[in-house]
Formats: structure tokens, C-alpha cells, sequence
């Protein structure tokens, strides 16, 4: 099961882009890549899934270069609400379809 | 709002005692996830039942087991309740097995078990 790494915390000002980075070395051939927000005591919410080039959607895109051993999550003008973890997972038919979770990355957003 | 509710929302059990949480899944998905989250940490698959049948499991004990029903709700049963299993249990339900598009899961908010 491919495993993901993130940083464990990221900090940044309102209105900024934020970028957050994740590696998945052994990211399997059919494996897809999603990423999840999730609030104190809420379950996780999608953001944003792909598989190759480049993914945008009405909150964020989702940057996946040609090996596909990272991905760069890009969030927008960022406001006060975007404070959250960020989850990166890797998962698809290669690994019977199970998610492994890491720790996620806790992002903060000053005023 | 996702559609996904759990109950129940709050819940504190004894040690060795048996617990039941539901899951009602969003209406047209067929497959529900159960996940276990402790304090700072991501959540940890349990396992997933598609259309009835357990079709995946994490590396939990057999005093885990669940159920899902013909009209795809779920349950999550943990017996001889032990003071590790204090933590956010939560379920995300999903149009289709696996993870492709338009296989997002949607997350319920939850429950919150402490034992005691």
C-alpha cells in the first residue's frame, strides 16, 4: 500500500496561495490521488482527486508531475476558514481500493 | 451537509463493555467505510462493505465487526471495549467501490467513544 509524506504543519497569511506538497515514492500504476480537509471533531471533506497533469476545481487544483511521486495541493487567496489538516492519500484497484491516512498536514491562517 | 449521519454523536462505554454505532449512508452509494481516529492522528480504515459484503479490512482485531443492510446503512460493533478504543469512529460512505472518479467518500460528523 503506497504510503504518503507531508509536512506536519504549514503557516501562512490570509489572501495568500498556499501550496502544500506530498510524496508518495511507491505510488502504484492505477493508484489515484485525493486530498481531504478535515475541522476539529468533523469528519474529513474532499477537495480535490487526480491522476496525472494538472486538476482544478471551484477551491482548489491539484498539481501532479509526469512520474507522479508527489503532488502539489495549490489553495487559492486563502481566508481564516482554510485553517484545517490536510490529508494526501494514494489508493486505486493496485491496492484493493484501501486508503492509508497519514498525519496530514495542520495549516494555519494568519490575519 | 453530506447526507451521512451517524449516531451517536457522544458516547462513553466501560472497559469490556460492548458497543454499537450506526451509520446511515448517503442516499445511491453503495459502499460504507468505517474509520478510527485518535487524537492528532489521521484516520485508520477498519473496513468496507459494498453492497452487504466486507470487502476490505485495516489491521484491526476481530472484536471489530460490522454489517451493512439491504438499504446499505451500516454498523460498527467493538466487543471487550478496551481504554485504546477511545476515538472519533467515523464513516464515509461512497458511490462505488475503490477510488477513481467520481469515487469520492463523503464523511459522516462522527462518533465520539471514551472508555472509561
Amino acid at each position: 500500500l503506497a504510503k504518503t509524506t507531508q509536512p506536519i504543519s504549514m503557516d501562512s497569511y490570509e489572501g495568500q496561495e498556499v501550496n502544500i506538497t506530498c510524496s508518495h515514492n511507491n505510488i502504484a500504476t492505477n493508484d489515484y490521488i485525493t486530498w481531504y480537509q478535515q475541522f476539529p471533531s468533523q469528519g474529513p471533506r474532499f477537495i480535490i482527486q487526480g491522476y496525472k497533469t494538472k486538476v482544478t476545481n471551484e477551491v482548489a487544483s491539484l498539481f501532479i508531475p509526469a512520474d507522479r511521486k508527489s503532488s502539489t495541493l495549490s489553495l487559492p487567496r486563502v481566508s481564516l476558514s482554510d485553517t484545517a489538516v490536510y490529508y494526501c492519500l494514494v489508493g486505486g484497484m493496485d491496492s484493493n481500493y484501501q486508503l492509508i491516512w497519514g498525519a496530514g498536514t495542520k495549516l494555519i491562517i494568519k490575519p | 451537509e453530506t447526507g451521512v449521519t451517524q449516531s451517536p454523536t457522544h458516547l462513553i462505554k466501560t472497559r469490556g463493555q460492548q458497543v454499537t454505532l450506526r451509520c446511515s449512508s448517503q442516499s445511491g452509494h453503495n459502499t460504507v467505510s468505517w474509520y478510527q481516529q485518535a487524537l492528532g492522528q489521521g484516520p485508520q480504515f477498519i473496513f468496507q462493505y459494498y453492497r452487504e459484503e466486507e470487502n476490505g479490512r485495516g489491521n484491526f482485531p476481530p472484536r471489530f465487526s460490522g454489517l451493512q443492510f439491504p438499504n446499505y446503512s451500516s454498523e460498527l460493533n467493538v466487543n471487550a471495549l478496551e481504554l485504546d478504543d477511545s476515538a472519533l469512529y467515523l464513516c464515509a460512505s461512497s458511490q462505488e467501490w475503490g477510488q477513481g472518479p467520481n469515487t469520492e467518500a463523503f464523511f459522516g460528523q462522527g462518533t465520539r467513544l471514551t472508555v472509561v
